[in-house]
């Protein structure tokens, strides 16, 4: 069965430092591997996804992460925080496949930017 | 391209009674998921359908339910609520490249 976990319920962060969100799968297959964020009372908003190909993915709002299967992670780096990135963040892997449609999801990481 | 519309976006309702949310999602996209989110247990997965079929189906009991019409739009109903019911239900639509685009959610709490 397929999981994903994300080891660190909450992290703080200055403005300006480096951020790296851990994510580790577990699934049967090729992943097909997604970060979302959400903020307060909203829904999700797609960050970045990983299908097949080069391993590191680029996102939007400065957002990376790099597939590794060698040790089933995906984890969600960015050089350098804005007070704006705070937020919620969650990793998920899904299922693409005809007739198998959904995404499990980590529990997500709750990101704290201190000024 | 409009994005995933779910109405309403806040419901309040009370034990015992029943409770329809709506999802249109993009255009185009012919795949609509559920998802329920609670801070206790997350994000799960309730249903997707295709095409106005039932695909696949999560672990939550036959008071939820869902269905999908011809124009793509759908709609989850939960029926007899409990006050564990409470928690926001996001809709997903899928298609293209993009996997999975998420509507601001329904915020149901139940009283």
């Amino acid at each position: 069965a397929q999981s994903v976990t994300q080891p660190d319920i909450h992290i703080t962060v200055s403005e300006g430092a480096s951020l790296e969100l851990r994510c580790n799968y577990s699934y049967g297959a090729t992943p097909y591997l997604f970060w979302y964020v959400q903020s307060p009372g909203q829904g999700l908003q797609l960050l970045l996804k990983y299908f097949s190909g080069d391993t590191l993915v680029q996102g939007i709002k400065g957002f990376e992460a790099e597939f590794k299967r060698s040790q089933s992670s995906f984890n969600l780096r960015k050089p350098s925080v804005h007070w704006s990135d705070a937020a919620e963040y969650f990793c998920a892997v899904g299922a693409l496949s005809e007739g198998a449609q959904k995404l499990v999801f980590g529990q997500g990481t709750r990101l704290t930017i201190n000024p | 391209k409009a994005g995933v519309t779910q109405t309403p976006r806040y419901l309040i309702k009370t034990r015992g009674q029943q409770v329809t949310l709506s999802c249109s999602p993009i255009s185009g996209h012919r795949s609509v998921s559920w998802y329920q989110q609670t801070p206790g247990q997350g994000l799960q997965f309730l249903f997707e359908y295709f095409s106005e079929t039932q695909r696949n189906k999560g672990n939550f009991p036959g008071r939820f339910s869902g269905r999908q019409f011809s124009n793509s739009r759908s709609e989850m109903n939960v029926s007899t609520l409990e006050l564990g019911d409470s928690a926001l239900y996001l809709c997903a639509s899928t298609g293209g490249a993009n996997g999975y685009t998420f509507g601001s959610g329904t915020r149901l709490t139940v009283v």
